[in-house]
């Protein structure tokens, strides 16, 4: 089992729609990352989060450190959006910063 | 002004070649990464460099040999190539602990 487990694996959304992307974690975290891999191939990193909830643009990313789960939003999606969503884990043991991450959620997101 | 840049972006090769894929980043960062996504675009670290020093190696072959010059560049070399090297191979970068800079990526190909 991945230490890292995102829902859905593809989502497919009708431009407007408001998106949830989930993320679970088995190991202990300093922090979590949401990434996006654009068709092209290039990664960018979203939003890095220890606790509570952070907001960019139309994008929210929020955490529950007791659950170890985090959820990624999209509101008023569009086709822009459409992407490689993924999630990762990040423990700040040493000067150890590795990302572990998940399989990504393949959004499409239609006009 | 790109901020982690590698190269080259293709690299197609036979079985059994050599090969580096270089990475410099121009961001003033202390820690770099060499990530590997393979055909199911599924991300897993390789080595980590904090201040030229190897932090992680992640059970990589040991014809995979990282280099770091200077705390701005970190190359990959690879020996002997197989035809399960093929992949995309990201390198990243990040001060301490804060979210990490992605390259484009080098999409390796072993004929």
């Amino acid at each position: 089992k991945n230490e890292v487990e995102q829902s859905p694996q593809n989502l497919t959304a009708q431009e407007g729609e408001f998106i949830t992307i989930n993320c679970s974690y088995s190991v202990g975290i300093s922090a979590l990352h949401w990434l996006q891999q654009h068709p092209g191939g290039g990664i960018v990193s979203l939003f890095m989060l220890s606790s509570g909830k952070k907001k960019h643009g139309r994008l929210i990313a929020t955490i529950n450190i007791q659950e170890k789960h985090s959820s990624l939003h999209i509101t008023a999606s569009h086709p822009r959006d459409s992407a490689v969503y993924i999630c990762a884990v990040s423990n700040s043991g040493g000067s150890n910063y590795k990302l572990t991450f998940g399989k990504g959620t393949l959004l499409t997101v239609n006009p | 002004d790109t901020a982690v840049s590698q190269t080259p972006k293709y690299l197609v090769t036979q079985m059994g070649n050599d090969k580096s894929i270089k990475c410099e980043q121009n961001l003033g960062h202390d820690t770099m990464y060499w990530y590997k996504q393979d055909s199911k675009k599924f991300l897993k670290i390789m080595f980590s460099y904090n201040n030229k020093e190897l932090i992680i190696n992640e059970t990589v072959p040991n014809r995979f040999s990282p280099k770091s010059p200077d705390k701005a560049h970190l190359n990959l070399h690879i020996n002997s190539l197989e035809l399960g090297d093929s992949a995309v191979y990201f390198c990243a970068s990040s001060r301490g602990h804060q979210p990490q800079h992605f390259g484009d990526g080098t999409r390796l190909s072993i004929l």
